[in-house]
Formats: structure tokens, sequence, C-alpha cells
């Protein structure tokens, strides 16, 4: 069975940074794209990033743009995700999600929960 | 941005009736549309691509249906476990996804 384990998030203070984390198993994780969802308190879900298989082409929401930046490392089967200068308003569980070719999200983690507050 | 928008926000259901979710596009996808349901503290599932493939695994009392602007999810016999949030997402053009339609108990 697929799995998707999310690792990173905590309290931070507005201007911190974090790097998430998502360890991927039982399946082969060079040959999808894969992607950062996130879910703000109470709220729905919004797309963050995503990144192609060779990490060739990597895009973000405009919101994050210049301050969050995706990453991979097939070796390691594992998604990064960088967050710097961060606000109060990326406070948010954060969900790792494969990604088909065609762009919808197959199989998520269980996200990991990020708080920006002093 | 492709803006999508689901309707109603609240469904009141009773168990063994039929649910129909509506999402509409801010402009065409095609059939770039995938459903996902979300039960309280669990991450979101794929239900639906391709605006009317279930994914694998999900029953066929779930159907998805439209193209271009206009989406519905049917949920025929509703069973308990089905009283969740339900979300659509484009994928056409970037990726955004509805505000939700959650499905409550009558």
């Amino acid at each position: 069975e697929v799995q998707l384990v999310e690792s990173g998030g905590g309290l931070v203070q507005p201007g911190g940074s974090l790097r998430l984390s998502c360890a991927a198993s039982e399946f082969t994780f060079s040959s999808y794209w894969m992607s950062w969802v996130r879910q703000a308190p109470g709220k729905g879900l919004e797309w963050v990033a995503i990144i192609k298989q060779d990490g060739s082409e990597k895009y973000h929401v405009d919101s994050v743009e210049g301050r969050f930046t995706i990453s991979r490392d097939n070796a390691k089967n594992s998604l990064y995700l960088q967050m710097n200068s961060l606000r109060a308003e990326d406070t948010a569980v954060y969900f790792c999600a494969r990604t088909d070719d065609y762009g919808y999200f197959d199989c998520w983690g269980q996200g990991t929960l990020v708080t920006v507050s002093s | 941005e492709i803006v999508m928008t689901q309707s109603p926000a609240t469904l009141s259901v009773s168990p063994g009736e039929r649910a129909t979710l509506s999402c509409r596009a801010s402009q065409s996808v095609g059939s770039n549309l995938a459903w996902y349901q979300q039960r309280p503290g669990q991450a979101p599932r794929l239900l639906i691509s391709g605006a009317s493939t279930r994914a694998t695994g999900i029953p066929a009392r779930f159907s998805g249906s439209g193209s271009g602007t206009e989406f519905a999810l049917t949920i025929i016999s509703l069973q308990s476990e089905d009283f969740a949030v339900y979300y659509c997402q484009q994928y056409y053009k970037r990726w955004t996804f509805g505000q939700g339609t959650k499905v409550e108990i009558k």
C-alpha cells in the first residue's frame, strides 16, 4: 500500500523558516509528480507546489512564490518543502500528495501541522 | 486563475437517500476535474478523476458527470461513512479546489 508520511511541522514565529519532509514508500517515487497541498484550520484545500519526476519543473502558488521552495531526492524517496519568511496566514496542515501525470492527487499523506504565531 | 464554486455549502440528507453535489468552473476545464472526500480528522481521498472515472476501490454508488464548466457528484443510497466534506478540483490550468460541500445527516 502506498505510504506518504509527512514530518517537520511545528510552531514557528512570523518571519521564521521551516522545512517539511515527506517520506514515500511502496511505489516508484521517481516515476511520479509530487505536490504539497495545505488546509488552514477549518478551511478548504489549497494547492501549494508541485514538482516533476526529475525535479526539472517546479510550480508554486502565487501566495508562496519566492518564499517556499519544493524539492525532492529520488534516491531517498523524499519530498521537501522549504518554507521561509513565514506568515500567520501560512498556518495550516500541509499534505504531501502523489500526483498523476494529468494533475490530480491520487494518494495523500496524513499531513503535518504548521503554526505561525508569536 | 480558474475559480471553482461548489454548491450547496451544506447538504442535509437522510441515510439511504441520494445526494447530488454541484461544482462550477469559471472557465472551461474540459474533463480535467477530480472529486475528493474528506472525513473529519483525515486526509482527503480521491473519488473521481477525469470528471467521471472512479478511483480504485471507490464504490459504485459514487458517480461523476459533466464537462466544460458544470460538474456533479452523485452519491446514491448514502451510507454512514459517506457523511463528509467533498471537494472538486480542476487540473486543466494549474490546480484549484472548490470550497467544499459538507454532506451531513438529516
